[in-house]
């Protein structure tokens, strides 16, 4: 079957790196993408991984392992901003359609 | 990144009557949305593939006969949500994707509240 997980929450403290792990299993795999999402509110994009290593945008780095069904999203130098679920959705259909993980609440603290 | 807008963002009605939902992509042209509900701390589920000029395809459990979507031109889809009722209630979001591309942008959402 296909499947998707990621922890449900992660705590850390303002200034500190937080690093969310997502592991899947899927039918077919056209890439995997990385959404933040505040609550209450639509999910914006973070970064898009189809090949393996390490994708780096400002803070936030997506890695992706093909071989071994993993990615993982660094978050660096956390602000309070970043309090929000990360959402972990793998495309596995040339459609583009999406399968989402249940999100990663992160709680950043003063 | 690209825009996609929703309308309306708030829609509370009573039981049994039929909501629309738009979805708009801004400065794109979209072949292909996607449709999905939310239910509180739930992750998104995805409804229906909505390609222009053609039905929709559906993800299993959704019934195609409740949530009408139309996608008429390449900027615009519709969901209608018909004969709503108290269990529908949840936050609908559509997005889209460019012919080319890879990413999907979504659009702000919208929450619906039946009585």
């Amino acid at each position: 079957g296909q499947n998707i997980d990621q922890p449900t929450e992660m705590t850390a403290t303002e200034g500190a790196i937080v690093q969310i792990n997502c592991t899947y299993q899927t039918s077919g795999f056209n890439g995997l993408f990385w959404y933040q999402q505040h609550a209450g509110e639509a999910p914006t994009f973070l970064s898009y991984n189809v090949l393996d290593g390490l994708e780096e945008k400002g803070r936030f780095s997506s890695f992706l392992s093909r071989s071994k069904g993993y990615s993982y999203l660094l978050l660096k130098e956390l602000q309070m901003k970043d309090s929000a679920s990360y959402l972990c959705a793998v495309s596995g259909d040339s459609w583009g359609k999406l399968q989402f993980g249940a999100g990663t609440q992160v709680v950043v603290t003063p | 990144g690209a825009v996609v807008s929703q309308h309306p963002s708030w829609v509370i009605c009573k039981s049994g009557t039929s909501v629309k939902i738009e979805c708009r992509s801004l400065d794109f042209q979209a072949t292909t949305m996607f449709w999905y509900r939310q239910f509180p701390k739930q992750s998104l589920m995805l409804m229906a593939t909505s390609n222009e000029g053609s039905k929709a395809t559906y993800e299993q459990g959704v019934e195609k006969d409740k949530f009408l979507i139309n996608h008429a031109s390449l900027t615009l889809s519709t969901l209608t949500v018909t004969s709503a009722h108290p269990e529908d209630s949840s936050f609908y979001i559509c997005s889209a994707k460019e012919p080319s591309g890879k990413t999907q942008y979504f659009g702000p959402g919208t929450r619906l509240l039946v009585l």
